[in-house]
């Protein structure tokens, strides 16, 4: 079945500056990458996504790449703020014979400081 | 318009019981998916249910079973609790079988003492 590696777990940046967090796939299958935000206390927020027909894609400070060759996609925040500090995860939609499930990294840690 | 309604939002139970969980999708959405999310740990598929059918299972013990109900709410049940039950169980709906663009409930926190 799928299986998804998020880098780094934890990452502490100034706030202005970007950040960037790595996942990598193993089902060549799979073909549609979302990214959840998850704040303290609340449930996960989709942030942005990205099929594997597009190499790239943006919204605002946000910005998803794919690289379907080498399995992998990352998540780009630029001039960071306090308010983007959360626990971001990436997924890959998995469909097999146990059905179609988002199958999740283990998350990365961001935060902010000003 | 509302979004993902999951009730209740807290819960504590003794090991052995049972506990059913309850999700509303966004209005148009006929799927329904569950989520087990333990702390620090990504969300970990456990159902999906659309137009009513089992459309998919993750890998639970028999003692999880869930529902989809006409309106296409959803419940979750757990039968004999176990302390590594604790965990936030998530609903996510999606407009589509497919279960892309999935948004997420605030979420389910159970305890089991």
């Amino acid at each position: 079945g799928e299986n998804v590696e998020q880098h780094p777990s934890t990452l502490s940046v100034q706030e202005g500056d970007s950040a960037v967090i790595k996942c990598t796939y193993s089902d060549s299958a799979s073909n549609y990458f979302p990214w959840y935000k998850q704040e303290l206390g609340k449930g996960p927020q989709l942030i942005i996504d990205i099929r594997s027909n597009v190499g790239e894609k943006k919204d605002q400070r946000i910005a998803v790449t794919l690289n379907k060759t080498a399995k992998h996609f990352s998540l780009h925040i630029t001039e960071t703020q306090p308010e983007d500090s959360a626990v971001y995860f990436c997924a890959a939609l998995s469909s097999d014979q146990a059905g179609t499930a988002l199958i999740f990294g283990k998350g990365t840690t961001l935060s902010v400081s000003s | 318009d509302a979004g993902v309604t999951q009730s209740p939002t807290h819960l504590i139970k003794t090991r052995g019981q049972h506990v059913t969980l309850r999700c509303s999708p966004i209005s148009g959405h006929k799927s329904v998916s569950w989520y087990q999310q333990v702390l620090g740990q990504g969300p970990q598929f456990i159902f999906q249910y659309y137009e009513k059918e089992e459309r998919g299972r993750g890998n639970f013990p028999d003692r999880f079973s869930a529902r989809q109900f006409p309106n296409y709410s959803s419940e979750l049940n757990v039968n004999a609790l176990l302390l590594g039950d604790s965990a936030l169980y998530l609903c996510a709906s999606s407009p589509q079988a497919g279960n892309t663009e999935a948004f997420f409930g605030q979420g389910t926190r159970l305890t089991v003492v």
